[in-house]
């Protein structure tokens, strides 16, 4: 365990639902990231957060939508999803936000748009 | 853009063998990180190394850094069953202070 959790574990949506991930890391952390991971390609980056505030925004499109109502908890809302978004979403964590802070990986996601 | 990528693609070998992954990084860096993830899981940290440091050890993981060449290779000897997880490299990002970027990993496979 690494301290973060992620829920729920596997998602199947229609495009027109409203579902939402959550992420929560029990270990103090100030900076939490939302990750998206799909088969053979590189981790991409969507939102960071520090200090509960949103400092990063990696051209996601608005269909995503992140909230951050303290430094525990990570929301990630979901609408109105294309079958391109399948994927598994991980949630992580540092102390700071910093380049040399190790970040701590929530198990993920997996979403399956239909 | 791609940052980090890692070779192979994918590695099979047998257990108690030695496997070596190897990350090719574009631009200068200020350290380099290796991560595990097993199967369908988040990702494990498992070492850091500087720009200014040449090898690094944590138990069976050596990690080299050769930024003459922009590379980094990853070590894990008597390989296990349980070493079979993918690999990524992350580096940090010039101009950022906390992005990492990513490779798009090493699908290591340890046969018994």
């Amino acid at each position: 365990e690494t301290g973060v959790t992620q829920t729920p574990r596997h998602l199947v949506m229609g495009m027109t639902n409203k579902k939402s991930l959550k992420c929560e890391q029990h270990l103090g952390h100030n900076a939490m990231y939302w990750y998206k991971q799909s088969a053979k390609k590189p981790l991409e980056l969507m939102f960071v957060y520090n200090f509960k505030e949103q400092t990063e925004n990696n051209s996601v499109p608005s269909r995503f939508s992140p909230e951050c109502p303290n430094s525990s908890h990570l929301f990630l809302h979901l609408h109105t999803l294309q079958p391109e978004d399948s994927a598994l979403y991980l949630c992580a964590s540092s102390q700071e936000r910093v380049r040399t802070d190790t970040q701590y990986f929530g198990p993920g996601t997996r979403l399956t748009v239909l | 853009s791609q940052q980090g990528e890692e070779d192979p693609q994918a590695l099979s070998i047998q257990e108690g063998e030695n496997a070596t992954m190897n990350c090719s990084y574009k631009t200068s860096i200020n350290n380099l990180q290796w991560y595990r993830q097993n199967s369908g899981r988040g990702l494990v940290h498992l070492i850091l190394i500087r720009s200014n440091e040449r090898e690094k050890h944590s138990g069976r993981l050596r990690v080299t850094l050769d930024t003459s060449k922009k590379s980094s290779s990853l070590l894990i000897t008597a390989s296990r069953a349980a070493d079979t997880a993918s690999y990524f490299c992350a580096t940090d990002r010039s101009g950022s202070n906390y992005q990492l970027i990513w490779g798009a990993g090493t699908k290591l496979i340890i046969k018994p």
